[in-house]
């Protein structure tokens, strides 16, 4: 079982709808976790932190729940321009951090 | 300030062929990791270094060897490419373990 899963999609969804990821992490030790995203053919930019206690960045929701292990990210009010790939990035005490295989976003007029 | 600088940009190498893939950071981080990313596979950890003279394996480091003489530059060298070797290689840098990294634009290689 690869340590961190996400579903590659794709979510093929209309603007202005409301969509929603999650990642599965298997190691209950992890500490940190993040959502990034990637344009094609570009580098991965961190997109939020995600906090036990939830957090949002505008239209982005990110919410954590360790009883099972899961993280997820939200997006609201989707644009033309969150189409991309969204990343899970989970680490642990050390510094190697573990990235999920993407889930792909399409958002169409 | 220019972040995270990778070249070359895209590279053809023969199998058995030798070559350094450059990365330089000018925002004083002392983490620094190189990443290949392949399809289906996602971003997976080859080296990284907490700082000048120190560097550990991650989790691909099989035929590549990396030194950090400095703080800014972390090279990537591959001794002897193989076809398997065929992906594109992500630099990273980060203040610290953890919080966000900076990634280069990436180099695009192949290995016939």
């Amino acid at each position: 079982r690869k340590e961190v899963e996400q579903d590659p999609g794709p979510f093929n969804v209309p603007e202005g709808a409301t969509v929603a990821f999650n990642c599965t992490y298997s190691n209950s030790a992890s500490q940190s976790f993040f959502w990034y995203r990637q344009d094609c053919r570009k580098e991965p930019k961190l997109l939020m932190s995600v906090y036990s206690s939830g957090n949002e960045d505008g239209r982005f929701t990110a919410q954590l729940n360790r009883a099972s292990q899961y993280i997820s990210l939200l997006i609201r009010d989707s644009k033309l321009s969150d189409s991309a790939t969204y990343l899970c990035v989970v680490s642990g005490g050390s510094y190697i951090p573990t990235f999920g295989r993407g889930t792909s976003l399409i958002v169409h007029p | 300030n220019a972040g995270v600088t990778q070249t070359p940009k895209f590279q053809v190498l023969k199998t058995g062929q030798s070559m350094t893939l450059q990365c330089a950071q000018d925002m004083n981080h002392e983490y620094m990791s190189w990443y290949r990313q392949d399809p289906g596979m996602g971003l997976r950890l080859i080296h990284y270094s907490v700082g000048a003279g120190i560097t550990d394996q991650g989790e691909v480091p099989n035929g590549y060897n990396v030194s950090r003489s400095t703080t800014e530059d972390f090279p990537l060298r591959l001794l002897s490419a193989a076809p398997s070797q065929t992906s594109v290689y992500f630099c990273a840098s980060s203040y610290s373990a953890g919080p966000e990294q900076f990634f280069g634009p990436g180099t695009r290689l192949t290995v016939l």
